[in-house]
């Protein structure tokens, strides 16, 4: 289990930013989640999102946070993008035991 | 509120040893797997080993298995990881996390502590 994620992205305030994790060749049905690490800070739990779209959200994630998949790709949309957003953004995923991340993604808020 | 202090990094000399420790408090920690987790300066998060609940089960990463043992107190609430014969390549920020019941997935993590090896 491989998961892939674009090293940057970048969107002006207000607006709205899609992270993508791409699970490697026939995992298309695991779970994800996303966690959010802001500079000089301990990632937190963001939500689980499952090969079906649906995901589970942790304790005070504003709703402008959301999940989604397609096939392999899982995906976190933040909207209405605030200052506070600038963060990397971590998938992690599982497999025999063993847990694994990407490689992140660093979201600028232009 | 669900809380993890992590404790024992410092300073420590290629080869050297360091037991880390991470306090858990306001849920029920014997109920839980828990995790290490660790991340370098300027890198990624990369998952280092998990214990059971009860303890009876370990599994560790690669890089560290052989060198690393991850233990707990269920009585006193805090997770442990005991590092041996540590290498330059050690260097990073240690996090302990709490993985979700039912599932596989991290819902809390630690502030961290960093371990620098370093001569």
């Amino acid at each position: 289990l491989v998961l892939t994620q674009s090293p940057s992205a970048s969107a002006s305030r207000g607006a709205s930013v899609k992270l993508t994790c791409t699970l490697s060749s026939g995992h298309n049905t695991y779970v994800i989640a996303w966690h959010q690490q802001q500079p000089e800070k301990a990632p937190r739990f963001l939500m689980k999102v499952n090969s079906d779209g649906s995901h589970i959200k942790g304790d005070g994630i504003p709703d402008r946070f959301s999940g989604s998949s397609s096939g392999a790709e899982r995906y976190l949309t933040i909207s209405s993008l605030q200052s506070e957003d600038e963060a990397d953004y971590y998938c992690q995923s599982w497999d025999t035991g063993i847990q694994m991340f990407g490689g992140g993604t660093k979201v600028t808020v232009l | 509120e669900v809380q993890l202090v992590e404790s024992g990094g410092g300073l420590v000399q290629p080869g050297g040893s360091l037991r880390l420790s991470c306090s858990a408090s306001g849920f029920t920690y014997s109920s839980y797997w828990m995790h290490w987790v660790r991340q370098a300066p300027g890198k990624g998060l990369v998952w280092v080993s998990r214990i059971k609940s009860d303890g009876s089960s370990r599994t560790y990463a690669d890089s560290v298995r052989g060198r690393f043992t991850i233990s707990r107190d269920n009585a006193k609430n805090t997770l442990f990881l005991q590092m041996n014969s540590l290498r330059a390549e050690d260097t990073a920020v240690y996090y302990c996390a709490r993985e979700t019941s039912g599932s596989f997935y991290f819902d809390y993590w630690g502030l961290g502590t960093l371990v620098t090896v370093s001569s």
